[in-house]
């Protein structure tokens, strides 16, 4: 129940194109659905993160759709380009500790010119 | 700046032998945790920090310790117990339950090695 799952595991997109990566989650505790952006050797950071009472939240090219009946929540990447090619996570936390996190898989996105 | 520092950036240890992974922030949050990743996989908690002089245990924690005798420091120990260290270790703050800050800012991390 305190699992994650995530999908596609990769992901190639062309320039300009939507990148689309989907979660899943099964807690119905969890109040907190960030999405973080890792570069190889480097630490994730932040991107984007949604609560359950909205369904939707868009930060520049970056948007979350939240359905909170199918628990499901996704990462759309509008106009994708290349400097987006990175590893994805989605996480989900409960009782307001937002580094307390169960993370997704990843998937490992390329962005071809 | 502000941030989390973590050092060094890459470690070797030998078999049966315990290292400390070192993790400092100067953002002045309550709550500090450890994750370690690996290949392919997402990141999984260790241990975590609510309050300084109190820690639990997170989903991996066999093999590990760690202790908070300051805010800004939280450094973790892989133990010769821990049979298979060698992953890439990330410490994280956050503002810490109770506060309305959650979001968790990680370290650039240690990738810690056994030869």
């Amino acid at each position: 129940q305190q699992q994650v799952k995530q999908s596609p595991q990769s992901l190639i997109v062309q320039k300009g194109g939507i990148s689309i990566i989907n979660c899943a989650y099964e807690n119905t505790a969890f109040d907190y659905f960030p999405w973080y952006q890792q570069f190889p050797g480097k630490g994730p950071a932040l991107l984007i993160a949604i609560r359950p009472d909205v369904s939707e939240k868009k930060e520049g090219r970056f948007t979350i759709s939240f359905n909170k009946s199918a628990k499901q929540f996704s990462l759309h990447i509008m106009d994708s380009q290349p400097g987006d090619s990175a590893t994805y996570f989605c996480a989900a936390s409960k009782d307001n500790q937002g580094g307390k996190l169960i993370f997704g898989q990843g998937t490992e996105l390329s962005v071809k010119p | 700046d502000g941030g989390i520092t973590q050092s060094p950036k890459y470690l070797f240890r030998k078999e049966g032998q315990n290292v400390t992974l070192s993790c400092e922030q100067n953002l002045n949050h309550d709550a500090m945790y450890w994750y370690r990743q690996d290949p392919g996989q997402g990141l999984r908690l260790i241990y975590y920090s609510q309050i300084v002089n109190d820690f639990q245990k997170g989903d991996i924690a066999e093999g590990y310790s760690v202790s908070r005798e300051k805010k800004e420091s939280f450094p973790l120990t892989v133990t010769s117990a821990q049979k298979n260290p060698t992953a890439f270790y990330l410490c994280a703050s956050s503002g810490g339950q109770g506060t309305l800050n959650t979001e968790a800012f990680f370290g650039q991390g240690t990738r810690l090695t056994v030869v």
